[in-house]
């Protein structure tokens, strides 16, 4: 198979601090894991793409220093949020994959983490 | 810019009946993948399709691939309420290093 976790599935955090969700492919090595946030009924939008061992490409309008991303191994990938406001509540999914080309792979999910900013 | 657009955007259906939701795209994509969302779930990978004009099929959905690689179907038999979801058809961008979704079809079941 091709496992994705991600930790914590939900998490409620009072505005101001900071919030790390971690995703983990469990029996791959994932080259790429990608970030995306979803809001209610609607698609994923991508945040990030994290490559192990390198720094994060940041989607345009995604603040690097407010999401800030971790690739370092090939197991795990964190998305800290930082300083959180009430407008970061969302569903947040990781996903992984084999190569750093979308186009010869697929993509595997977590099963997403539900942020809370109170 | 690629984009994939799904149709329709709802449906609600009867327990039994058939359906078929829409990708399209005004680009030519290598491949498209098609993802089953559950609330409050990740997306669950139900198929990719490479070859133009392909037809594959996992149990009640067929999936088929157009023959200019533009468009995707995803057709379902008897539909039953554990089909219920938001289904995503999706599509490496050009050069390949991120991945285009379409904005899904939300799909009630009712039995």
């Amino acid at each position: 198979g091709a496992v994705v976790s991600q930790h914590p599935s939900w998490v409620i955090c009072k505005s101001g601090t900071s919030v790390k969700i971690e995703c983990r492919s469990l029996d791959f090595q994932a080259t790429t894991m990608f970030w995306y946030r979803q809001f209610p009924k609607q698609s994923l939008m991508l945040m990030a793409t994290s490559n192990e061992g390198s720094k994060a490409t940041y989607e345009q309008g995604v603040e690097k220093d407010k999401f800030l991303i971790n690739h370092a191994s090939l197991t795990l990938s964190t998305l800290t949020v930082t300083s959180a406001h009430p407008e970061d509540s969302s569903f947040y999914i990781c996903s992984a994959t084999r190569s750093r080309l979308a186009s010869s792979y697929e993509q595997y999910f977590g099963p997403g983490t539900r942020l809370t900013v109170t | 810019t690629q984009l994939l657009e799904q149709s329709p955007q709802f449906l609600s259906i009867q327990e039994g009946e058939n359906l078929t939701v829409y990708c399209n795209s005004s680009s030519v994509f290598s491949s498209l993948q098609w993802y089953r969302q559950e609330p409050g779930e990740g997306p669950v990978l139900l198929v990719t399709v490479v070859t133009g004009g392909e037809v594959k099929k996992l149990k009640r959905l067929t999936f088929q691939f157009g023959d200019a690689r533009k468009d995707s179907s995803l057709h379902i038999t008897a539909a039953q309420p554990g089909d219920t979801g938001l289904y995503l058809c999706a599509g490496p961008n050009t050069g390949g290093f991120k991945t285009i979704f379409g904005a899904g079809t939300r799909l009630f079941v009712k039995a």
